[in-house]
């Protein structure tokens, strides 16, 4: 299986900042990664799909980078309903899988 | 607008077989390039996939789950479903359904149920 790891795992930040969460993969998965946040009680919600592609309907104030093996995602400006857990996933290979999370409050 | 809807019972003992079914509405389960997926998710805890079905019937299951899960489809009601045998208090989370969305190279879940907690408890 292709591992995947977050950090941070949980961060603080104010309204207006910047926030980065990256993700690294335990091999090469090219852009085969998605970005889903998850707020407490509701199912994921896809954001960014193939590393940097915005799902439609997705504020552009999210954005994600990368390929290879490490990746970036970004909240230009935290607005108070980016509160939430956001997870990175792979689609390189079975099994599919998730990253940990990074909590942001 | 597509939606998912899972159900089952919310209590399984230990040693039983927890089943579940996802009911697909606003869009037919043949049409289109998906596969279906169950998800499931401990309280607390991340995201964990345990497999998924094409509309031919074909299979793919998380080697964590290889020997006890089963998925199946039945397209005349719109539904595919999930069996988990042998189930312990590991099993306890929020089971979520998922679609697939494949275009070209990419795979994404763009649609979820809201999920279905299952305790396994005796």
């Amino acid at each position: 299986d292709i591992q995947m790891t977050q950090s941070p795992s949980s961060l603080s930040a104010s309204v207006g900042d910047r926030v980065t969460i990256t993700c690294q993969a335990s091999q090469d998965i090219s852009s085969f990664l998605n970005w889903y946040q998850q707020k407490p009680g509701k199912p994921p919600n896809l954001l960014i799909y193939d590393a940097s592609n915005f799902e439609t309907g997705v504020p552009s104030r999210f954005s994600g980078s990368g390929s290879g093996t490490d990746f970036t995602f970004t909240i230009s400006s935290l607005q108070p309903e980016d509160i939430a857990t956001y997870y990175c996933q792979q689609y390189d290979s079975l099994p599919f899988t998730f990253g940990p999370g990074t909590k942001v409050d | 607008q597509v939606q998912l809807q899972e159900s089952g019972p919310g209590l399984v003992k230990p040693s039983q077989t927890l089943s579940l079914t996802c009911t697909v509405s606003g869009g037919s389960i043949t049409s289109g390039n998906y596969y279906w997926s169950w998800i499931r998710q401990p309280a607390g805890k991340g995201l964990e996939w345990i497999g998924h079905i094409y509309t031919s019937g074909s299979t793919n299951y998380s080697p964590s789950f290889k020997s006890r899960a089963t998925i199946s489809v039945d397209t005349s009601k719109n539904q595919f479903s999930l069996m988990l045998t042998s189930v312990t208090a590991a099993d306890t989370a929020l089971y979520f359904c998922a679609r697939d969305r494949r275009v070209e190279w990419i795979s994404t879940f763009d649609y979820w149920g809201q999920g279905s907690l299952v305790t396994v408890s005796s």
